[in-house]
């Protein structure tokens, strides 16, 4: 099992769907979790921290699922700036960060 | 306040010549990573710096790549020896102390090997 998968995609959405996608990970001791955006071309930004208990900025709501080893990201009434890739990141408590391949996304007109 | 910090933004050189990529991280961030990513590829970790720790070396693709970090601050990413598949966005990534800290990467190098 990879350490960090993703469904690479890529997802088509019309402007203003809610899309989800999820990503798993294998090391149970890991510590911290992350979503990024990488647009084209571009560096990796952070999206949002992911808690155990949930949390949402916006439009963007990230869960946590501990039992399962997975994290979620859902975005509601996606916009056309939305188009990216997803990446999923996982920190084990020894440091060790893990990137996801990423999810494309494209928001269609 | 000042992002993570990389030069040069692109690079052009021939083939089997050496080059030097620089990255100056986040005043106070002790952590420092190298990635390296090929067009349409994920990240590559090459590299991670922390503290004064011994650097983790694990993702080195080769003997021509080094990397160091002088003064806990500013880190030199060495490719010697230069070959066409070594093109590729050299990022540079750094973190804050402490559990849960998110990295911050730099805008990266774009290396072409001619």
């Amino acid at each position: 099992r990879k350490e960090v998968e993703q469904d690479p995609g890529p997802f088509n959405v019309p402007e203003g769907a809610t899309v989800a996608f999820n990503c798993t990970y294998s090391n149970s001791a890991s510590q911290s979790f992350f979503w990024y955006r990488q647009d084209c071309r571009k560096e990796p930004k952070l999206l949002m921290s992911v808690y155990s208990s949930g949390n949402e900025d916006g439009r963007f709501t990230a869960q946590l699922n501990r039992a399962s080893q997975y994290i979620s990201l859902l975005i509601r009434d996606s916009k056309l700036s939305d188009s990216a890739t997803y990446l999923c990141v996982v920190n084990a408590r020894d440091d060790k960060i893990i990137f996801g391949k990423g999810t494309r996304l494209h928001i269609l007109p | 306040g000042a992002g993570v910090s990389q030069s040069p933004s692109n690079k052009v050189t021939e083939k089997g010549k050496d080059v030097e990529l620089r990255c100056d991280p986040i005043s106070g961030h002790t952590a420092l990573y190298w990635y390296r990513q090929s067009l349409g590829q994920g990240l590559e970790f090459l590299i991670y710096f922390q503290g004064n720790s011994a650097p983790d070396k694990s993702g080195l693709p080769s003997d021509r790549f080094s990397a160091e970090r002088t003064g806990g601050s500013v880190s030199t990413l060495t490719i010697q020896r230069t070959q066409q598949e070594d093109s590729a966005v050299y990022l540079c990534a750094s973190r804050a102390p402490g559990p849960g800290q998110p990295q911050h990467f730099g805008d990266g190098t774009r290396l072409s090997i001619l």
